[in-house]
């Protein structure tokens, strides 16, 4: 099993670009979880989707920012228009429902 | 929603003594609390967890108490290494939902 799969590792972007941030759940791992972390801070959650479903997007932006998980394929967390502040680490979790996370290794995404 | 508070931000101790890292939570539904350790660069791994029905749980050097009533966690190191040296984040939530975490413990062993 190869575990939680993230691509890129490391993405730069000018700044007004999309980014598109890959996550690929472990085999039988049905649940997904983004979250962001700042340089020097904690991991802030952003999103939690199930296979086509998003089931709570309450540490979402209002703008700019969209998550899906579609039927086939890796989750993918899109950011339009970057600006300096989406500068990050971003990581995926899944998890096959229950308490049994497993972490990615994470996608630090530079704005220049 | 859930929020949980993490003390101290940054701690030093000496190599061989003990670490002891508290944080609370305010949701009383909340019934799962992992501890997660990331070293620079890395992604957080699981180094030990508790569920709301258990008050304390050790694994080797590592132990976390859990007190349902205050609503506080803690996650105590002995015998402390180099190796621990790392940012350690506490962790609450309820089964099947995301994971809200603290602001991390930035955790110095000194030789």
């Amino acid at each position: 099993n190869a575990g939680v799969m993230q691509n890129p590792r490391h993405l730069v972007r000018r700044r007004g670009q999309e980014a598109r941030l890959r996550c690929s759940p472990m085999k039988g791992h049905s649940h997904v979880y983004w979250y962001r972390q700042l340089p020097e801070e904690g991991l802030k959650f952003m999103v939690y989707l199930q296979k086509e479903n998003i089931i709570d997007e309450s540490g979402m932006p209002k703008e700019r920012f969209s998550a899906e998980f579609p039927k086939e394929g890796p989750s993918i967390l899109r950011i339009q228009q970057v600006v300096r502040g989406d500068s990050a680490a971003y990581f995926c979790a899944s998890s096959p429902g229950g308490d049994d996370y497993t972490f990615g290794s994470g996608t630090r995404l530079t704005v220049v | 929603g859930e929020n949980v508070e993490q003390h101290p931000s940054t701690l030093s101790v000496q190599e061989g003594d003990s670490a002891v890292i508290k944080c609370t939570y305010s949701d009383s539904a909340s019934n799962y609390f992992p501890w997660y350790k990331q070293e620079l660069g890395k992604r957080p791994q699981l180094i030990i967890d508790i569920r709301s029905n258990v008050g304390e749980k050790k694994d080797q050097r590592i132990a976390v108490t859990l007190n349902k009533t205050a609503k506080h966690f803690s996650l105590h190191i002995t015998e402390t290494q180099p190796e621990d040296s790392a940012v350690y984040f506490c962790a609450a939530s309820m089964e099947e939902d995301k994971i809200i975490f603290g602001k991390g413990t930035r955790l110095h062993i000194l030789p």
